[in-house]
């Protein structure tokens, strides 16, 4: 059975500051791994997917790396803004879509 | 083109009370899901439908029921809710199940079961 974590839960940076998100996962047979981004009270919005066959994806200041032997992504966010705070979710695509719980960010002005 | 859209917004329902959350997607996508988001937990995948005609469960189905009404439109029901099915429901579609494709969500619906 998957399983999907991420680390930190919780993450607080002044900004400016180059940070990194991190998502691990169980079972290597996937599709892809994907990254969103979901602010309070509203939807998920989708920030890179990394297909199964790829090692990375960037888009602006994210970069974000798969690994899939080690069972590992992360997210890299540069120059981080107050407007990057959100919460910050992985999924595993595989037969089925599993969720991480989540990274809640603060980047202080 | 709008994208996945949900209804309602909000509801408060009482224990025992039935409700259909409706979902919508206008991108022509195959696949269609229902999740639920709890405090400090990810998404979960209460059902899925694959194609339309085709409905299949999730991690947590139960005291659901779903609908895969045509290509468009994936409904779920409640036939008699319960407080721990208070929670933030999303609806999301995806074109097919290959590797590049994105899934998108809809904005959620908020219940609250008292």
């Amino acid at each position: 059975k998957q399983e999907v974590t991420q680390i930190p839960a919780a993450l607080s940076v002044p900004e400016g500051e180059n940070l990194v998100l991190n998502c691990s996962f169980t079972d290597s047979a996937i599709y892809n791994l994907q990254w969103f981004r979901q602010d309070p009270g509203k939807g998920l919005t989708s920030l890179l997917l990394i297909q199964s066959s790829q090692r990375e994806q960037t888009s602006g200041r994210l970069n974000a790396s798969l690994d899939k032997s080690s069972g590992r992504s992360t997210l890299y966010i540069a120059a981080s803004q107050p407007g990057d705070s959100a919460t910050y979710l992985c999924a595993v695509r595989g037969f089925k879509t599993i969720f991480g719980a989540g990274t809640r960010l603060f980047v202080k002005a | 083109n709008a994208g996945v859209t949900q209804t309602p917004k909000f509801q408060v329902l009482k224990t025992g009370q039935s409700m259909t959350l409706q979902c919508a997607q206008d991108m022509n996508h195959n696949s269609m899901y229902w999740y639920r988001q709890d405090p400090g937990m990810g998404l979960r995948l209460i059902y899925y439908s694959a194609s339309e005609g085709t409905t299949d469960k999730g991690e947590v189905p139960n005291g659901y029921n779903v609908s895969r009404l045509n290509k468009r439109e994936f409904s779920l029901r409640l036939e008699s809710a319960a407080p721990s099915q208070t929670s933030v429901y999303f609806c999301a579609s995806i074109r097919g199940q290959v590797e590049g494709e994105t899934q998108y969500f809809g904005p959620g619906t908020r219940l609250l079961v008292l």
